[in-house]
């Protein structure tokens, strides 16, 4: 398996503002994702960041609130744009190490807060 | 469109006893399923998989579960719960060849002291 690493951990915002959040993986891996996740509710797929190129949204995400980099085959980031409260959620990266039908496996996720 | 439904929301059990949490799915072709596990302000830990093979697979943590193709399930099972086996359970499943998945909407095991 590979260790993840997301920062922030949490985070309290104001409204309007934006928020860029990092994951590290500690080896190359094949595909990395980015979940959001109400507390205590199951995993809502955002969008799968490809290395060198555009991330491809899931229905009912858009680039514009939800720009996804990932500029090598360690690290992505994610920013939440233009924050309301409904974006307070758990927002997750996961990434898949071996090919498919494989596991993903999950950093320890960005709790957000929007006031 | 491929699915996975967990029916009980919350999972209540003595400490010893075994545990069961349910999970089916509903997936064109062959299907791969995946138990995670979500202690407090943490991630998805990953459990165990069935991709092909033996229906019986056994996981992190003496947990196992029982792939049946005829009652498209997949149930988490486990012969003597512990406290801190108190978590709440994810399954997940896709089709063979994806590399997306879906995941149920979590059951809450609560095991009792």
């Amino acid at each position: 398996s590979a260790v993840i690493s997301q920062k922030p951990s949490r985070d309290i915002c104001q409204r309007g503002t934006s928020l860029t959040i990092q994951c590290q993986v500690d080896s190359q891996v094949t595909m990395m994702f980015w979940y959001r996740q109400q507390p205590g509710q199951s995993l809502t797929l955002i969008a799968t960041a490809n290395q060198g190129s555009e991330a491809t949204y899931e229905s009912g995400f858009v680039i514009d609130k939800f720009p996804i980099s990932r500029p090598n085959l360690t690290f992505s980031t994610l920013t939440v744009s233009n924050m309301s409260p409904e974006d307070s959620s758990i927002y997750l990266c996961s990434v898949l190490v071996q090919g498919p039908n494989q596991p993903q496996h999950f950093g320890d996720g960005t709790r957000l807060s929007i006031l | 469109a491929q699915s996975v439904a967990q029916p009980e929301d919350q999972v209540n059990v003595a400490e010893g006893n075994p545990l069961t949490v349910k999970c089916t799915y509903s997936v064109s072709g062959n299907p791969y399923l995946f138990w995670y596990v979500q202690y407090p302000n943490r991630g998805l830990q990953f459990l165990l998989k069935y991709i092909t093979g033996d229906n019986l697979v056994k996981g992190s943590y003496g947990f196992e579960a029982e792939f049946n193709k005829s009652q498209t399930s997949f149930h988490l099972k486990k012969p003597s719960a512990l406290v801190s086996d108190s978590a709440l359970y994810f399954c997940a499943g896709g089709q063979t060849g994806g590399q997306n998945f879906v995941f149920g909407p979590g059951t809450r095991l609560s095991v009792l002291p």
